[in-house]
């Protein structure tokens, strides 16, 4: 069964602590990226990555951090240092990065600071 | 700053009705655009994707594309109740990522 899965579903952080979200896809998608969504708003990319051991900062990459050690895994890293982090984390990939693919969402994970 | 702009609602159609969804966008780069479907606390499910200016359909839906105005549609027949959920308008020009709306809010009610 092809997809993305992430985990936890639910993750709680106390102030000052750095957690790290898991993302894996086995669609053999070259393209991930991780977008965090606020109540009523629209998502906004936090890092993306086109390839193996290579990721790119998006709008919002302050106070986080990634690896692309291999194609199937994205993990983010929520450092202390992201003043405001509660909020839903989505992962998703593509075939490939540029205008013509179109992208798919796990099923994300709700981080809440303490 | 690249924007793409959409009427948060919510929009409430009857059952049977047809939900028409608009977007505007400002990057006159943008290639490409997608309507995803997003249920209240779950991630969001893509829908449609347009490319080209014109009419894209789907069953149901239809994608509507006009790049000399700036504007996307997204009209759904035949509605449901569930189909009532966020539903966000998404474009990306020659880069990596999608530029989101902040969704538009449909209700359809029996």
């Amino acid at each position: 069964d092809g997809g993305i899965t992430q985990s936890p579903k639910y993750l709680f952080r106390k102030e000052g602590q750095n957690v790290t979200l898991s993302c894996e896809q086995n669609l053999n998608h070259d393209a991930m990226y991780w977008y965090r969504q606020d109540p009523g708003q629209g998502l906004r990319l936090i890092y993306y990555s086109q390839i193996v051991n290579d990721f790119q900062k998006g709008d919002i990459a302050e106070g986080y951090s990634v690896s692309r050690e291999k194609k199937e895994s994205f993990p983010l890293t929520v450092t202390s240092a992201q003043k405001n982090p509660t909020a839903f984390y989505l992962c998703a990939s593509s075939t490939r990065s540029g205008g013509y693919n179109e992208q798919f969402f796990g099923p994300g994970t709700r981080l809440t600071v303490l | 700053q690249k924007e793409v702009e959409q009427n948060s609602g919510p929009l409430s159609v009857p059952e049977g009705a047809i939900a028409s969804l608009n977007c505007t966008y400002s990057d006159r780069g943008s290639q490409s655009f997608f309507w995803y479907r997003q249920y209240s606390g779950k991630s969001p499910e893509l829908i449609m994707f347009i490319y080209s200016n014109g009419d894209k359909e789907d069953g149901r839906f239809t994608a509507q594309l006009n790049k000399a105005s700036q504007y996307v549609s997204l009209l759904i027949r035949d509605s449901q109740p569930s189909d009532s959920a966020t539903y966000l308008c998404a474009a990306v020009n020659s880069g990596y990522a999608l530029n989101f709306g902040k969704g538009t809010s449909l209700l359809v009610t029996p």
